[in-house]
């Protein structure tokens, strides 16, 4: 069964602009999660889809959103990009909330 | 909101050692998890381990939920195992990682 696959692996943009990162879960999952992993903060949790409905958000500013299509694949988006929010973003992808969490290899977007 | 510790925050061992990772939370949780993750970022699920002992291979772990931590054993410590390790527990809704173990192997 193939892994959490996240596009794309790298990106560099400059401040101000936006960015959709996507994320396809394994097959048969339906819930898919998003952090943000930076040196200073650590691992942060952004926010949580479930049958294409969020159920959680993490305490980040209304520039980050993110949404689940009916295949579960899921996007977050992060508009007027600023130098602070160059960082690793993972994915996780279960069966269901509460369960067991795999993680993708991440998208690492540096912003210049 | 819930704390997660981690302890020791860093630890360098000759290969072939033993060592053992501690998670300590401050409130009751749905459930935890224990990761690896690698020089490249990618985060590798250890175990999914609410409460009791599981082993894989030469990494076990335990967690004591009403005492409210988790142990990580590394058995016969190999490069490979270098890396962060996190625990991770479910609070709630929120899924809170901790600042995790770096965790130098040295051949």
């Amino acid at each position: 069964k193939a892994g959490v696959t996240q596009t794309p692996r790298y990106l560099i943009k400059t401040r101000g602009q936006q960015v959709t990162l996507s994320c396809s879960p394994i097959s048969g999952h339906r819930s898919v999660s998003w952090y943000q992993q930076t040196p200073g903060q650590g691992l942060q949790f952004l926010f949580e889809y479930f049958s294409e409905t969020q159920r959680n958000k993490g305490n980040f500013p209304g520039r980050f959103s993110g949404r689940q299509f009916s295949n579960s694949r899921s996007e977050m988006n992060v508009s007027t990009l600023e130098l602070g929010d160059s960082a690793l973003y993972l994915c996780a992808s279960s069966w269901a909330p509460q369960e067991t969490q795999y993680f993708g290899p991440g998208t690492r977007l540096l912003v210049l | 909101g819930i704390q997660v510790e981690q302890s020791p925050p860093d630890l360098i061992l000759q290969e072939g050692a033993n060592s053992t990772l501690r998670c300590n939370f401050s409130d009751s949780v749905n459930n935890l998890q224990w990761f690896h993750q690698n020089p490249w970022g990618q985060l590798i699920n250890l175990f999914y381990i609410p409460s009791g002992t599981k082993q894989n291979g030469r990494l076990s772990a335990t967690t004591v939920a009403t005492e409210r931590y988790s142990l990580l054993y590394i058995s016969s410590s190999q490069t490979t195992d270098s890396g962060v390790y996190f625990c991770a527990v479910r609070y709630g809704q929120n899924f809170v990682f901790g600042p995790g173990t770096r965790l130098s192997v040295l051949p």
